[in-house]
């Protein structure tokens, strides 16, 4: 089993609707949960962090997270054609080899928005 | 805040010939630098650690040798492939994290790099 799993897609969606990005993590005992975007060809940029169970939003995201399921997810809002990239979960393990501040990068999931 | 850049953002350069590439954090102090390597359509992999003033920590699989990595001050860590082979040619990308935000990191632009 992966250590932090995402669908890759793609997810295709239509302009206006809301996306979903999902993303499991191994280790119960993770405290730190975020989402990058990566268009293609570029570096990955972060979006958002989650600490907390719950939800958390900024604009037109909100992460999800349940700690007791090891799931976070990303919602995205009003989708448009710019959102269009590869989203990353990456997950700072608290298993006993990091480093403490290594993260746990998902392969990602590709999101299409279609106009 | 939390800029990263790299430099240089392309290179090309022949078989055998070694390459250094700069990562810089503009704003902030960095206590921890990563290098990673991606492959088209593939996901980041983690090549090494480094933190200041300190020798990096390598994952396994990669040769040390061949990627040497020097983080001589809290703002500047530089990734040299020695001796390239095409096969080294990639995508490479560093990431910073501050000591007031440990976990979070921040991606520099990326090098990409062709060897001949």
């Amino acid at each position: 089993q992966k250590e932090v799993e995402q669908n890759s897609g793609p997810l295709s969606v239509p302009e206006g609707a809301i996306a979903s990005l999902n993303c499991t993590y191994s280790d119960r005992g993770s405290q730190s949960f975020f989402w990058y975007r990566q268009y293609s060809g570029k570096s990955p940029e972060l979006i958002m962090f989650i600490y907390s169970n719950g939800d958390k939003e900024d604009g037109r995201f909100t992460a999800q997270l349940n700690k007791a399921s090891q799931y976070v997810s990303l919602l995205i809002r009003d989708s448009q054609p710019s959102d269009s990239a590869t989203y990353l979960c990456a997950v700072n393990l608290s298993s006993g080899n990091n480093a403490g501040n290594m993260l746990t990068f998902g392969g990602g999931t590709r999101l299409m928005v279609k106009p | 805040g939390a800029v990263v850049s790299q430099h240089p953002s392309r290179v090309i350069c022949k078989s055998g010939t070694s390459v250094k590439i700069e990562c810089r954090s503009l704003d902030f102090q960095a206590t921890t630098m990563f290098w990673y390597r991606q492959f088209p359509k593939k996901s980041l992999m983690l090549m090494a650690t480094s933190n200041e003033g300190s020798k990096a920590t390598y994952e396994q699989g990669v040769e040390k040798d061949k990627f040497l990595i020097n983080h001589a001050s809290l703002t500047l860590s530089t990734l040299t492939v020695t001796s390239a082979h095409p096969e080294d040619s990639s995508f490479y990308i560093c990431s910073a994290s501050t000591a007031g935000e440990t976990d979070t990191q921040y991606f520099g632009p990326g090098t990409r790099l062709t060897v001949l």
